[in-house]
């Protein structure tokens, strides 16, 4: 199972960032979001779809529908300057996790 | 709180093996799904294994039939043992686990041991 985000976004602080991570029928599967800043192990922004984990601010969001699952970071800050990666667990050849090639948010 | 300290990295020549190590506390490694992730220089993340509570166990394709996962219940502690290493097997390599065993995230990350694979 394949899944393809863009290499790069680039945004302007104060406004909205958005990733996406596509793939053959992503909507029928629960696609998590990570954050990785330079030098530091990733961490979750979103899982299930839609969900935050305790801690982020909800100016991280997601969607995920047909072959697009999206990830939306609204009002911009420097420090959300970093790699995100999109995974999913794909039961339908072998039992293992897949992350997307991963984007790297630029704030201008 | 749940932490994960990855160790055992290291230089090793090409055809070498090694043994990684994750050690967990605050999170019982019997009782989830328990992962291991690796990111080589300036790319993205790439799973690797993952050892179920149950027992069974998946690799990537790259991986199979040269790395085993396993673990010690007694010690709270995660392995993975890296035999016939080539230079591509270079990476930062994660240990990963979460709370959810059918959606599969990864809530948790230690911060990584550096595996390099050179003569």
């Amino acid at each position: 199972y394949v899944l393809t985000q863009p290499p790069s976004v680039s945004v302007a602080p104060g406004q909205t960032a958005s990733v996406t991570c596509g793939g053959n029928n992503i909507g029928g599967k629960s696609v998590h979001w990570y954050q990785q800043k330079a030098g530091q192990a990733p961490i979750l922004v979103v899982f299930d779809d839609t969900h935050r984990p305790s801690g982020i601010p909800d100016r991280f969001s997601g969607s995920n529908s047909g072959n697009t699952a999206t990830l939306t970071v609204s009002r911009v800050e420097a420090g959300d300057e970093a790699d995100y990666y999109c995974q999913v667990w794909d039961r339908s050849s072998d039992n293992q996790g897949v992350f997307g090639g991963g984007t790297k948010v630029t704030v201008l | 709180d749940v932490q994960l300290v990855e160790s055992g990295g290291g230089l090793i020549q090409p055809g070498g093996s090694l043994r990684l190590s994750c050690a967990v506390s605050g999170f019982t490694v019997s009782a989830n799904y328990m992962n291991w992730v690796r990111q080589a220089p300036g790319k993205g993340l790439e799973w690797v294994s993952v050892i179920y509570s149950s027992g069974g166990t998946y690799y990537s394709d790259a991986v199979r039939g040269r790395f085993t996962i396993s673990r010690d219940n007694s010690k709270n502690t995660l392995y993975l043992q890296l035999n016939s290493l080539r230079a591509e097997d270079t990476a930062v390599y994660y240990c990963a686990t979460g709370h959810s065993d059918w959606s599969f995230r990864f809530d948790y990350w230690g911060q990584g041991t550096q595996v390099t694979v050179s003569s």
